[in-house]
């Protein structure tokens, strides 16, 4: 079992449409990362938490400690988030583990 | 404006030579780290270094090699050894105890001809 997982791996939806992105990991973190990849290939970092809630633009990021969970969230979505969504937690022993990523796509 | 240089951006190589990817950080970050992606899939861990003169193997180091002798520079050669080397290669960093965000290079696409 990866030590974090993310869901959903694909998910298409309208422009407009609230997203929601998950990300459950199963190891002590000290800090919790959602990055985001274009086509292109650039990573940029979006959020980096560590407990509570943060939000920029029409972005949110939401982090549970006791129940191991993050999530992220889009609202009023448009196609330039077409994106790959990456959650990626700091360990306790200071080693970056990665989801997998969740591949979203916003159709106008 | 602090950032991390990655060069090239692309590269070709032949068969049988060693090439190296430049990475270089003016952050004064303490750990940095190389990724490999091939199309469609997730990042995969190369190599990382927490401090100077100190690296340790990820979950694909076979064909690869790096050097830290210096704080801001992390080079990755890939070898001759490394039998699948076409990917987009992405390096990173971050302070040790990450009380800051993760930073990324652009990434070196490296083309095996």
């Amino acid at each position: 079992k990866n030590e974090v997982e993310q869901s959903p791996q694909n998910l298409t939806a309208q422009e407009g449409e609230f997203i929601t992105i998950n990300c459950s990991y199963s190891v002590g973190i000290s800090a919790l990362h959602w990055l985001q990849q274009h086509p292109g290939g650039g990573i940029v970092s979006l959020f980096m938490l560590s407990s509570g809630k943060k939000k920029h633009g029409r972005l949110i990021a939401t982090i549970n400690i006791q129940e191991k969970h993050s999530s992220l969230h889009i609202t009023a979505s448009h196609p330039r988030d077409s994106a790959v969504y990456i959650c990626a937690v700091l360990a306790s022993n200071y080693q970056l583990i990665w989801g997998a990523g969740t591949k979203l796509i916003i159709k106008p | 404006d602090g950032g991390i240089t990655q060069s090239p951006k692309y590269l070709f190589r032949k068969e049988g030579q060693n090439v190296t990817l430049s990475c270089e950080q003016n952050l004064n970050h303490d750990a940095m780290y190389w990724y490999r992606q091939d199309p469609g899939q997730g990042l995969r861990l190369i190599y990382y270094s927490q401090i100077v003169n100190d690296f340790q193997k990820g979950d694909i180091a076979e064909g690869y090699s790096v050097s830290r002798e210096k704080k801001e520079s992390f080079p990755l050669t890939v070898t001759s050894a490394q039998k699948n080397p076409t990917a987009f290669y992405l390096c990173a960093s971050h302070h040790y105890q990450n009380t800051g965000e993760l930073f990324f290079g652009e990434g070196s696409r490296l083309t095996v001809l």
